[in-house]
Formats: C-alpha cells, sequence, structure tokens
C-alpha cells in the first residue's frame, strides 16, 4: 500500500463519546500533520509532528488529542465534542521538513468525515 | 503571517472552454506556491508546483500556472477544460525557509458543463 492511508473514512459520534481516527504514511517522510476542513474556509492547521515530536499546536481545544508513535502513525483522539466540530479531517505528510525546497510539499489523505450529534 | 485569496468562490464554464483560476498571496518574501485539486469525497492531490525556476509551472493533465512576484499571484489555466476536470482546486503558498507552514485559500469550485 502507498501513500497516506486514513481510517475511519466516515465516523458519526455522540457528543460523550470517545473514538479516535488513524493515519498512516508509506512514504518515508518525517513530518505528519492535521487539517480541519470545513465547508468554505480554508484548511486549518491543527497539528504538526516532525521526527515523532510535535511541533505545532494551532490553538486547538483539548478535546482533540494527537498521538505520533512514530514516523508513519498518528493518530486524532476525540473525546467530548461539540457539533461545530463536525467537518473533514485530513492528515498529512511531506518530506524532511526545512531542508529546502524539496521538502515542502503535502501528500493527502483521503480524510475522515467526522459527525458530531 | 501569510493570506491566500482565491477571489472565486465556484466557476461554472462550459466544456472545451478555457478557464482561469485566481490566486493571489500577502506576502512578498520568497515563496513557495501549490495547486491542489480535490474530487468527490477525496483528499487534496497536488496539482502543480512552483519551487524555483522557470515562472510557468505544468501538469500533465494540460493545467499551468505562471508565477508573477510583482503581482504576487499564481493563477491557474487550462485552455480546454473536460467534465473529469469538474472539482474543487486549492492554492497554497510556503514561505521559504519556514519548514512546515503551509497557508490555503478557501478553494475554487470548478464546475464544466456538458
Amino acid at each position: 500500500e502507498t501513500g497516506v492511508t486514513q481510517t475511519p473514512r466516515h465516523l458519526v459520534m455522540g457528543m460523550t463519546n470517545k473514538k479516535s481516527l488513524k493515519c498512516e504514511q508509506h512514504l518515508g517522510h518525517n513530518a505528519m500533520y492535521w487539517y480541519k476542513q470545513s465547508a468554505k474556509k480554508p484548511l486549518e492547521l491543527m497539528f504538526v509532528y516532525n521526527f515523532k515530536e510535535q511541533t505545532e499546536n494551532n490553538s486547538v481545544p483539548s478535546r482533540f488529542s494527537p498521538e505520533c508513535p512514530n514516523s508513519s502513525h498518528l493518530f486524532l483522539h476525540l473525546h467530548t465534542l461539540q457539533p461545530e466540530d463536525s467537518a473533514l479531517y485530513l492528515c498529512a505528510s511531506s518530506p524532511f521538513p526545512g531542508q529546502g525546497a524539496g521538502a515542502n510539499v503535502l501528500t493527502f489523505g483521503a480524510g475522515s468525515r467526522l459527525t458530531v450529534l | 503571517a501569510q493570506s491566500v485569496t482565491q477571489l472565486d468562490s465556484q466557476v461554472p464554464v462550459f466544456e472545451e472552454a478555457p478557464v482561469e483560476l485566481r490566486c493571489n498571496y500577502s506576502s512578498s518574501v520568497s515563496v513557495y506556491l501549490f495547486w491542489y485539486v480535490q474530487y468527490p469525497n477525496q483528499g487534496l492531490q497536488l496539482l502543480l508546483k512552483y519551487l524555483s525556476g522557470s515562472t510557468l509551472v505544468k501538469s500533465i493533465n494540460g493545467f499551468e500556472a505562471e508565477f508573477n512576484k510583482s503581482q504576487t499571484s499564481f493563477h491557474l489555466r487550462k485552455p480546454s477544460v473536460h467534465i473529469s476536470d469538474t472539482a474543487e482546486y486549492f492554492c497554497a503558498v510556503s514561505e521559504a525557509g519556514t519548514g512546515n507552514q503551509f497557508y490555503f485559500g478557501t478553494g475554487t469550485s470548478l464546475t464544466v458543463i456538458p
């Protein structure tokens, strides 16, 4: 399997549930990202991990909890979400960050469509 | 921080007609520029990129974009569109040397009419 794989593709959860989104990349990249995509808004960067270390937390509420056990896997743990958190959550990866022009290319997964009831 | 403006939220165009999707960014510092395409129920796919060198870049499916530094623009063009080009198109900017900082526009929905 190649590229960036996200599971599940669709998730419906209540406000009191706990669930997780999973992302896996088979590209040998060292940076991984979570983005939130809502209708008619720019993509919102949520978290960035470089070599498993979190380097960016873009003022994301604590009900979203990321985990990066290694450079190939990224999780987004969800708990006590709100209806306004319903969106498409995109995972992306890129080569070693900050290493010149070649590093600045994101590869995205297909996304996890989250609906919070 | 950069801001990326895609003025046209929706662009309908007839099949085989030309199209231009506009993108302007805010900063004049050294930048890398990207166009991504998103088909229904899919993630974003890289369509083309400008990193350095020739200001005109092309994709394998007939799209091209030109980096215009003086106008801080990176408009996307195709001389003849196909039904299969119907999708959402996102312009993105990254400042050279910032590593992981990417700024995206709000997207342009291209609908090709038979």
